[in-house]
């Protein structure tokens, strides 16, 4: 599977914008860059993802590189409920049209009050 | 709420017990899977389903048996567990070529 590179920990203050990196020199032309965050004592959820072009939602924004081997999730102002681990996921297939993401270790983002 | 409902949230097993987990799905997709979150350790994918049928299994020990009755339940049956296969086990469910995963919140298993 390509994989993906984060770091392991961010800190950020409450209410300032938040640039999450992620490497994936390795990606291919069909993989889609997924995001999903986890809080405390909760599943996964989904926060944004994109092939090419950046995306933006009601949660956050998607920058992709041009040459796609990295991207950044940006909070635009995070708050206290953003900290969580975030997850930078490629979704690849498998078989068929089934796919699946394979989860890392992710980022653990800080949110200082 | 994520339509991704698990019972039962705390499990607390012995060794030689059988017990299921079971996972229930209301938003009409047609593939559901299983992954294990250990502590400090990534989620790790178990088994996949897709249109009720097994499409994948991580060479996943057979002492943990998945069901798949139809597309909006998912059982994932236990016996003769280990106390290192104590974990978070989330079950999620998405359209079979779908972009999104909605995960449940999770079954907290102890085996002791």
């Amino acid at each position: 599977d390509a994989k993906t590179t984060q770091p392991n920990s961010m800190e950020s203050n409450e209410e300032e914008p938040v640039h999450l990196p992620c490497n994936h020199s390795t990606i291919s032309g069909t993989d889609y860059i997924h995001w999903y965050r986890q809080l405390p004592s909760q599943g996964p959820e989904y926060v944004i993802h994109g092939l090419t072009s950046n995306v933006n939602n009601r949660m956050a924004s998607l920058a992709i590189a041009e040459d796609r081997k990295s991207s950044t999730l940006i909070l635009h102002r995070a708050t206290l409920r953003d900290a969580a681990v975030y997850y930078c996921i490629l979704r690849v297939g498998f078989g068929g049209s089934n796919y699946k993401l394979t989860f890392g270790k992710g980022t653990l983002l800080t949110v200082n009050p | 709420e994520t339509g991704v409902t698990q019972t039962p949230r705390h499990l607390v097993m012995g060794m030689t017990n059988k017990k299921s987990l079971k996972c229930e799905q209301h938003l009409g997709h047609n593939a559901m899977y299983w992954y294990k979150q250990s502590a400090k350790k990534p989620l790790e994918l178990m088994f996949v389903y897709s249109l009720e049928e097994r499409v994948e299994n991580n060479s996943v020990p057979s002492r943990f048996s998945p069901e798949c009755p139809n597309s909006s339940h998912l059982f994932l049956h236990l016996h003769t567990l280990q106390p290192e296969d104590s974990a978070l086990y989330l079950c999620a469910s998405s359209q079979h070529s779908g972009n999104t995963i909605y995960f449940g919140e999770g079954s907290w298993l102890t085996v002791v």
